[in-house]
């Protein structure tokens, strides 16, 4: 069990440009989240999957967002026309059905746009 | 809908200081309620959890019980390490489809030898 994995660890890029993050769950675990966490605030959900199904989005989640989870293992989350309010850290985390048990959270990417 | 409010930090103590964050919440539901530590650099990880009211979490030394009646989660160690150093973020969790976590805006602790 090598945890939540996240790449990449820190990306900056221009604002206008697509940007793309990668999160690499537990195996074990069906459901998997996206957070967002801006500098001195707790994370904010954004949507999570239960398998390959995209279940729940947050009105965080604008149409410039998109997040994929091809056959229930890996996720990724593309932000297109990126601009300077979306810099943050994006958290992934998986857990086994809920997460009463307590998730598992990734070390996170950290976004800037300049 | 459903919310956290953390006390604003960063609060500062000598090491073997006692430590407390307080930490209320309103939700739609019936909570779990849930303590994650940062530390600098990492990602979250669960400190402590309660499932119903009266539950003690408790871990590491940390502890915190469930108060349905105030609405608190509130955490506290008797002796802070160093090591102790972090943000700390109290979350809720309501029993609905998604078990999405709702955060308060986090605490950081800083702890002096």
């Amino acid at each position: 069990d090598t945890g939540v994995s996240q790449n990449p660890r820190h990306k900056i890029t221009k604002r206008g440009q697509n940007v793309t993050f990668r999160c690499d769950p537990i195996s074990e675990h069906n459901r998997l989240y996206w957070y967002r966490q801006t500098l001195g605030q707790g994370p904010e959900f954004l949507t999570y999957f239960q398998n390959e199904a995209q279940l729940e989005k947050s009105r965080l989640l604008s149409d410039r967002f998109s997040a994929e989870r091809p056959k229930g293992s890996f996720s990724t989350l593309e932000i297109q026309r990126t601009e300077q309010g979306d810099s943050a850290m994006y958290l992934c985390a998986s857990s086994y059905q809920g997460g009463l048990y307590g998730y598992t959270f990734g070390s996170g990417t950290r976004l800037t746009v300049v | 809908g459903d919310s956290v409010t953390q006390m604003e930090g960063p609060v500062t103590l000598s090491e073997e200081a006692f430590l407390t964050i307080n930490c209320t919440y309103t939700a739609t539901g019936y909570p779990s309620l849930f303590w994650y530590v940062q530390y600098p650099g990492e990602g979250l990880q669960l400190l402590l959890k309660a499932t119903k009211a009266d539950d003690k979490g408790s871990n590491k030394g940390f502890e915190a019980t469930y108060r349905k009646e105030t609405t608190s989660f509130h955490l506290e160690k008797g002796s802070v390490q160093v090591s102790d150093s972090a943000v700390y973020f109290c979350a809720l969790t309501v029993n609905n489809a998604g078990n999405m976590l709702t955060f308060g805006g986090g605490t950081r602790l800083m702890v002096k030898p």
